[in-house]
C-alpha cells in the first residue's frame, strides 16, 4: 500500500520563527491533505491540496505531486501553533480512504 | 462549517462489555470514517461507510462491527470490549468518496478495564 513519511518527527520552536514540515509520498496521488491536532486531541483540517500551492493566513502549503511531495510552512509560529500535524493522502481509486503520516510533533515557546 | 459530533468524550467500560460508539454529521455527506489513534502507531481505519447500510472494512476491522441506518449517523459497536481496544476513536466525515476534505470529531477516549 502507499506509505506516508513526515518529517522531521518532533520540532521545537521560539515564538516568531518559521519553519517547514515535510510529506513524501510513494505512489500517485489525488489527494493531499494536512491536519493540526491541538493538545486535546482535535484533528482540524487545515488543507485540501493536490497540487498546487495554497495559503491560509500565516499557513501555506505546496504539493508536487509529480515528485511526490508536500510541504507545510509555518510563518511567525505562536503557542497555539503547537500540536500535532499530519499529512494523510489516498491513491486515485480510493479517493475516500486516507492514510495518515506518523505527524510532526511541533511545540512552540514564549 | 461541518459538524461532526460524538456522543461521548470520555468513556469507561469493563471488559466483556457491548461497547456502542455514536457519530452524528450535519452536512448530508456521503462517507463516515471511524480512526482509532494510539501512542506510536498514529491513525488506522477501522472501518468506513460510503451509503447508508454500505460499510466496508478499513486496516483494522477485528473485534468491530458498524452500523450505519440513517446517512446522518455512523456507530461503532465493540462486541466483547478488550483491553487492546483501549484507544482514542475518531469519527470522520466526507462529502463524497471523491477525494474531498475529510472533517474529524472531537474524540471519544476509550478505557477498557
Amino acid at each position: 500500500g502507499i506509505q506516508v513519511e513526515q518529517s522531521p518527527p518532533d520540532l521545537i520552536l521560539q515564538e516568531g520563527a518559521n519553519s517547514t514540515l515535510r510529506c513524501n509520498f510513494s505512489d500517485s496521488v489525488n489527494n493531499l491533505q494536512w491536519f493540526h491536532q491541538n493538545p486535546w486531541g482535535q484533528l482540524i483540517n487545515l488543507f485540501y491540496i493536490p497540487s498546487g500551492t495554497k495559503q491560509n493566513g500565516r499557513l501555506s502549503a505546496t504539493t508536487v505531486a509529480t515528485e511526490r511531495y508536500s510541504l507545510l510552512y509555518i510563518s511567525s509560529s505562536q503557542t497555539t501553533d503547537s500540536g500535532v500535524y499530519f499529512c494523510a493522502t489516498s491513491i486515485y481509486n480510493q479517493g475516500g480512504k486516507l492514510i495518515f503520516g506518523q505527524g510532526t510533533e511541533l511545540s512552540v515557546k514564549p | 462549517d461541518v459538524k461532526v459530533t460524538q456522543s461521548s468524550r470520555y468513556l469507561v467500560k469493563r471488559t466483556g462489555e457491548k461497547v456502542f460508539l455514536e457519530c452524528v454529521q450535519d452536512m448530508d455527506h456521503e462517507n463516515m470514517f471511524w480512526y482509532r489513534q494510539d501512542p506510536g502507531l498514529g491513525l488506522r481505519l477501522i472501518y468506513f461507510s460510503y451509503d447508508v447500510k454500505m460499510k466496508e472494512k478499513g486496516d483494522i476491522p477485528e473485534g468491530y462491527s458498524v452500523s450505519r441506518e440513517k446517512k446522518e449517523r455512523f456507530s461503532l459497536i465493540l462486541e466483547s470490549a478488550s483491553t487492546n481496544q483501549t484507544s482514542m476513536y475518531l469519527c470522520a466525515s466526507s462529502l463524497t468518496g471523491r477525494g474531498e476534505k475529510l472533517f474529524f470529531g472531537s474524540g471519544t477516549q476509550l478505557s477498557v478495564l
